[in-house]
């Protein structure tokens, strides 16, 4: 199978905090992992794509200084919400594929849910 | 700019019978993959079913299958059998072939199985 995990599943902070989600491939090697969030009853909203020992490309209109991504490892990337601001509540997934797959497909984690006080 | 189009925002259909969500896409590309995935009230996405855009035979997953129109850009799921576990978001995707890009999603749809 191919297993992507998210962690942590449920994530409450004060505002002006900061905040890790870790977005690991369990059962193969990911070079490429994507970030997403997600609004109630939408689809999701891609933010930007993580490539394994380079920098991340943003999407257009989001802030690379506020949501830091770090893939350190072929099987790891990190989201880093800085100085979270109620806004930033929302519902985080990330999406890997396996490095050399050539079907596409994507594995998706289970999902961070962001709330900021 | 490749998009996909899913026109039913909410669904329903009764336990046991069977639904079929719609799905349209719009791309110059000859060779490609479209995906169906399920996102149920947990919130993790699944993949349903997968179908390569040269293989003319629709794809099909025990209870759920496609119906792949490559002329008309369709890509609808047809679910048999339905469950109350098939109560979830289903999302309609496209890539290119050979693409490591992000998936093009369509905008979901709802839907409910009732008893």
């Amino acid at each position: 199978g191919a297993v992507v995990s998210q962690h942590p599943s449920r994530v409450i902070c004060k505002s002006g905090t900061s905040v890790k989600i870790e977005c690991r491939s369990l059962d193969f090697q990911a070079t490429t992992m994507f970030w997403y969030r997600q609004f109630p009853k939408k689809s999701l909203m891609l933010m930007a794509t993580s490539n394994e020992g380079s920098k991340a490309t943003y999407e257009q209109g989001v802030e690379k200084d506020k949501f830091l991504i770090n893939h350190a490892s072929l099987t790891l990337s990190t989201l880093t919400v800085t100085s979270a601001h109620p806004e930033d509540s929302s519902f985080y997934i990330c999406s890997a594929r396996k490095g050399g797959s050539g079907t596409g497909e994507l594995f998706f984690g289970e999902g961070s849910r962001l709330t900021v006080l | 700019a490749q998009t996909v189009t899913q026109s039913q925002p909410e669904m329903s259909v009764q336990e046991a019978e069977t639904v079929t969500l719609s799905c349209t896409y719009d791309t110059s590309e000859n060779n490609y993959y479209l995906f169906w995935y399920k996102q149920p009230p947990s919130r993790q996405m699944i993949l349903v079913i997968r179908q390569e855009a040269y293989k003319q035979q629709n794809a099909t997953e025990n209870r759920f299958s496609v119906n792949f129109q490559k002329a008309a850009k369709s890509f609808s799921l047809k679910i048999s059998d339905s469950q109350l576990g098939d109560t979830a978001m289903y999302f309609c995707a496209f890539i290119s072939r050979g693409s490591q890009g992000n998936l093009i999603f369509g905008k979901g749809t709802k839907l409910s199985v009732k008893p």
